[in-house]
Order: C-alpha cells, then structure tokens, then sequence
C-alpha cells in the first residue's frame, strides 16, 4: 500500500522553464511534508517543506505547495537550472500523532536540458 | 566530519552469511534511523532510535534483521542468513533533538548486494 506516490518516474525540463513535481497522499494524519533531492551515489539531502497548517513555503528557486482537500503536493522549481537534475522524493509524517518516520514516495527523476 | 558517516561503502556477500552495517551519526543528533532503497523506490523505513533504545523498530522485515544503538551514537544494523532480496542501499540517517522528522540528514549509504 504506497501512501505517497509519486506517478511520473521522469521529467524533462528546458533550462530557465519552470519544473513542476507532483506528489499525492493517502494517509489523512500526514501533516508534515518534505521534497528530498538524491544524486548518483550520494544520501538524499533535504531541500524544502511544509506544515500541514501552511498551504505554500517559498525558498529560493523552490515553492511547495499543499492541497489538503486533494492530498496533493507539489514542488516548483523556477528557474531551472542543470544542477537540479538528480531523482527527487517527496516524503510524509505525522509527527503530530508523535509519528517521527518519514515515508517516501518512488522519486522523479528530472533531467533539465541546456 | 561533520556529515553521518556510513561503512562499508559497498558490501558483497553469499547467500546466507551474516553482515554488520555501521552508521555514525552528526554528532549531537539524538536521533539514529534505518531505511533501506531498492532499485527504483523510495526509501523505506527499518528502525529509528531515540538514544539508546528503539522508538519504532515496525520497519524491519523479519527477525533476521537487527539494529543496536548501545551508547546513543554509533548504530550497527545487523543482517542474519542474508538473502538476495536484501540487496539494496541502506541509508542511515540522524536528526537534532526536537526536529525529529523534519529535517533528516542522510550518509552516502551502505550498497549490500547478496549473490
């Protein structure tokens, strides 16, 4: 039973354009979600996240935005750049239920293009 | 150094042999956790510590899989009558008291691959 999902494997995205990544959820006592960023060979590293009390968190290049009605999440990249290419995983807790493990979706992995 | 640290980097073994996995954590980080990737999926939670003792250890697979953590910093994630299917990348990870997780940080990762 995959609680986070993440439906496209891949993205591919012209330099400068907007990268958009999408996530859905099942689980109604997630109320806290993060967008990891992986390289080859390398840990995921934590990029950007967001309360369940927030609808929007801006860092940057890098806005998630939350959908609670529709158990969706989002993460927009703008402007692109090479270096954002790498899998990037959406990931869920509760830790308002004291719930302190993240669960992880199957990544996307975005290719931007020069 | 100043990330969490994982050894081995890379690990062959036979079916049916025993492995140990060592993670170091940042130091300071109260909080030690186990997940395990495959080919092609997301990270997928084994064990997480408090300290020294086990908070949530429902991720792991069966009774072959074990993880110790004796003086709240070093954690060891034991394998018993490896299998192919435990083939995968072990990532550990550690997180500053209070954030929990918010904000994990992750080692490179233990590849285990059982022939």
């Amino acid at each position: 039973d995959q609680q986070v999902k993440q439906n496209s494997p891949s993205l591919s995205v012209q330099e400068g354009r907007i990268s958009i990544l999408n996530c859905d959820y099942t689980n109604s006592m997630f109320d806290y979600f993060l967008w990891y960023k992986k390289y080859p060979a390398e840990g995921p590293t934590f990029l950007i996240s967001i309360s369940s009390i927030k609808d929007k968190n801006e860092d940057g290049r890098f806005t998630v935005f939350l959908n609670k009605s529709a158990k969706h999440l989002s993460l927009h990249i703008v402007p692109s750049q090479p270096g954002d290419s790498a899998v990037y995983f959406c990931a869920a807790s509760a830790v308002t239920f004291g719930n302190e493990k993240l669960t992880f979706g199957t990544g996307t992995r975005l290719t931007i293009i020069p | 150094g100043a990330g969490v640290s994982q050894t081995p980097s890379n690990k062959v073994t036979e079916k049916g042999k025993y492995v140990e996995l060592r993670c170091d954590p940042i130091s300071g980080h109260t909080a030690l956790y186990w997940y395990r990737q495959s080919l092609g999926q997301g990270p997928e939670f084994l064990i997480y510590f408090q300290g020294t003792g086990a908070a949530d250890d429902s991720g792991l697979p069966n009774d072959r899989f074990f993880a110790v953590r004796p003086e709240g910093s070093v954690s060891t994630l034991k394998i018993q009558r490896t299998e192919r299917g435990d083939s995968a990348v072990y990532l550990c990870a550690s997180s500053s008291p209070g954030q929990g997780a918010r904000e994990l940080f992750f080692g490179e990762g233990s590849r285990l691959t059982v022939l």
